[in-house]
């Protein structure tokens, strides 16, 4: 089965910049999409097609892509950014939709 | 604003069939070219892709899952649904559906409902 590998977690504090990073083999060919989720609450998308933002997100969450990785980056953190991310993307042929693994981001 | 509620048992019979309905709101369900997607979370772990349907009926599914996985639109009631065959404990998740786009496939979450598979 295809795979997306992100870190289990990432700290940074308040006003730092996160990177989160997402690594598979067919992300070159295929867009990547990243997802916000707070305890209790469902995912929001955050990023769509690697670099995109959706009106509503914060001009501090940019997308961007090199090669088989991806990376989610938050510029001046804030406590509200604390929260799990999620990358999702699909397997080269477009069959398979997937998930990574989750990051939990932390704010110190 | 397009919004989606989740609505079906919470608690389901290991061997037997789980079923879901997503209620859309705030725009017909056979109106654009979307996606209306389930996907799932088991408590304390990540989000599992299910399935989708497109607008025009075709289907996909996580081929994990698909011998056990049907999903269905009811126009008539501006509604979706999973059916999930033979479940057992594993199948226990939170439940959400979602609405998809050109932008990405899940640009709209409904809030989730949490299905227990348990005798």
């Amino acid at each position: 089965s295809y795979e997306l590998t992100q870190p289990p977690s990432v700290s940074v504090s308040p006003g730092q910049t996160a990177r989160i990073t997402c690594s598979a083999d067919a992300l070159p060919k295929q867009y990547a999409y990243w997802f916000q989720q707070k305890p209790g609450q469902a995912p929001v998308l955050v990023i769509y097609k690697d670099s995109e933002r959706p009106s509503g997100i914060p001009e501090r969450f940019s997308g961007s892509s090199s090669g088989t990785t991806v990376t989610l980056t938050i510029s001046g953190v804030q406590a509200e950014d604390e929260a799990d991310y999620y990358c999702q993307s699909a397997d080269s042929s477009d069959s398979y939709v997937v998930f990574g693994g989750g990051t939990k981001l932390t704010v110190l | 604003q397009v919004q989606l509620q989740e609505s079906g048992p919470g608690l389901v019979k290991p061997s037997q069939t789980l079923s879901l309905t997503c209620t859309v709101s705030g725009g017909s369900i056979s109106s654009g070219h979307f996606y209306w997607s389930w996907i799932r979370q088991p408590p304390g772990k990540g989000l599992e892709w299910i399935g989708y349907i497109y607008y025009s009926g075709s289907t996909y599914y996580n081929p994990s899952l698909k011998s056990r996985v049907t999903i269905s639109v009811d126009t008539s009631k501006n509604q979706f649904s999973l059916r999930l065959s033979s479940v057992t404990a594993a199948d226990t998740a939170v439940y959400y559906c979602a609405r998809g786009s050109s932008s990405s496939l899940f640009d709209y979450w409904g809030q989730g409902t949490l299905v227990t598979v348990s005798s």
